[in-house]
């Protein structure tokens, strides 16, 4: 089975401008989460997504989105970037998300530099 | 406010000897917890997990202890191996509809194995 996936897996970006990370979760798997990993304040959760809906979302401004399709990809989009955005940032998939207990299963990540 | 400490930024032990990696938690509620392996420039791998309601899992060469009145639990590999040589990260999250998706992580502790 294929993991997760991540595209693209760097991105060079200037500030005031948006952008797009897409993730394609573990077949089968219906919870996407994504989350910012920074030197000072290590991984954070973003949201999750399930069934195409935002069931839960950290503390990010609202600059911070994303959506989910019918095929459990996930896209996650960041407006009018600042330089404190640049961060990696990881996709994780699990079959039902947080009802049960899941293990979330991470893809590579997103590197993204904002100039 | 850290609901998941790991307060060793790092850790060397020899090649065959047991590697023992510590995970302090405040919050009473986190009732699953979970060890994740990151290599550079990848995502974190899952190692293992365990539930509130056990005080000890093994997987192999993995052994997660929980202390939950000491709101501790450790992970230790015996016997290490230089191919261990990683971040570690524990994790933990709280099941319910509130909190789907989202897992807490640690800073996460560099593993050293010398051969």
């Amino acid at each position: 089975k294929a993991g997760v996936t991540q595209t693209p897996r760097y991105l060079i970006k200037t500030r005031g401008q948006q952008v797009t990370l897409s993730c394609s979760p573990i077949s089968g798997h219906r919870s996407v989460s994504w989350y910012q990993q920074t030197p000072g304040q290590g991984l954070q959760f973003l949201f999750e997504y399930f069934s195409e809906t935002q069931r839960n979302k950290g503390n990010f401004p609202g600059r911070f989105s994303g959506r989910q399709f019918s095929n459990s990809r996930s896209e996650m989009n960041v407006s009018t970037l600042e330089l404190g955005d640049s961060a990696l940032y990881l996709c994780a998939s699990s079959p039902t998300g947080g009802w049960g207990y899941n293990e979330q299963f991470f893809g590579p990540g997103t590197r993204l530099t904002v100039l | 406010d850290q609901q998941v400490k790991q307060n060793s930024p790092s850790l060397s032990v020899q090649e065959g000897r047991i590697s023992i990696l510590n995970c302090d938690y405040t919050n009473s509620m986190f009732d699953y917890f979970l060890w994740y392996k990151k290599y550079p420039a990848e995502g974190p791998t899952f190692l293992i997990s365990i539930s509130s309601i056990k005080d000890k899992n093994e997987d192999g060469r993995f052994t997660v202890f929980l202390n939950k009145s000491a709101k501790h639990l450790s992970l230790h590999i015996v016997p290490s191996q230089p191919g261990d040589s990683a971040v570690y990260f524990c994790a933990a999250s709280v099941k319910g509809s509130s909190n789907t998706g989202k897992l807490i992580f640690g800073q996460g502790t560099t593993l050293q194995v010398k051969p």
